[in-house]
């Protein structure tokens, strides 16, 4: 089945520097990939996803990045804010309303 | 926007109880689903639902776990004889067509104690 890994698992940014999460999936017959956002004690919150026909996707200060020949994909937040503290998954999935797995998440803190 | 409400949101119970985790998916949404978040870690797939049935469990959602939609509105998970290591965040979450991508309601926090 498919697995998904993420690096770093702590990060910890000066406000208004740019925060890079990445991960790698193992399944090649992936073709979704959310990012999801995970205030303490709170739900996931879908922030972005990307689709396996394109490469790129930014939403404002949040850019993803897909490279589906190497399995890679990557969460780029710029002009980060205090605001943006919070634990980042990246997930997997075939389709878009098929299961979701996800990785281990990376604890993001921005300093003020 | 229409949410994924789940009840209760905290939930006490001692080990060898059963529990039941009440779920309304988003009104038009088709897939239905249960995931877990044992404290600190990641969420972790339990179980999808589609066309009332299971469509995929994984190996954590065993003989102790079952599911149901037992009306047009509701999706519960039990718990048959909880253990310590139940003890964790159960996300219902729901989706619908292609481009409507999964949404989490807002757990229930189960404490076996």
């Amino acid at each position: 089945g498919e697995n998904v890994e993420q690096h770093p698992s702590t990060l910890s940014v000066q406000e208004g520097d740019s925060a890079v999460i990445k991960c790698t999936y193992s399944d090649s017959a992936s073709n979704y990939f959310p990012w999801y956002k995970q205030e303490l004690g709170k739900r996931p919150q879908l922030i972005i996803d990307i689709r396996s026909n394109v490469g790129e996707k930014k939403d404002q200060r949040i850019a993803v990045t897909l490279n589906k020949t190497a399995k890679h994909f990557s969460l780029h937040i710029t002009e980060t804010q205090p605001e943006d503290s919070a634990v980042y998954f990246c997930a997997a999935s075939l389709t878009s309303y098929d299961k979701v797995i996800f990785g281990p998440g990376t604890s993001l803190s921005v300093i003020p | 926007e229409p949410e994924v409400t789940q009840t209760p949101s905290h939930q006490v119970t001692q080990m060898g109880q059963e529990v039941i985790l009440r779920c309304v998916p988003i009104s038009n949404h088709l897939y239905f689903y249960w995931y877990r978040q044992i404290l600190g870690q990641k969420v972790e797939f339990l179980v999808s639902f589609y066309n009332n049935e299971i469509s995929e469990k994984s190996e954590i959602f065993d003989d102790q776990f079952s599911v149901e939609r037992p009306d047009g509105s509701n999706f519960t998970l039990k718990i048959r004889s909880t253990k310590l290591e139940d003890s964790a965040m159960y996300f219902c979450a729901s989706s619908g067509t292609a481009n409507s991508p999964l949404h989490f309601g807002n757990g229930t926090r189960l404490t076996v104690t």
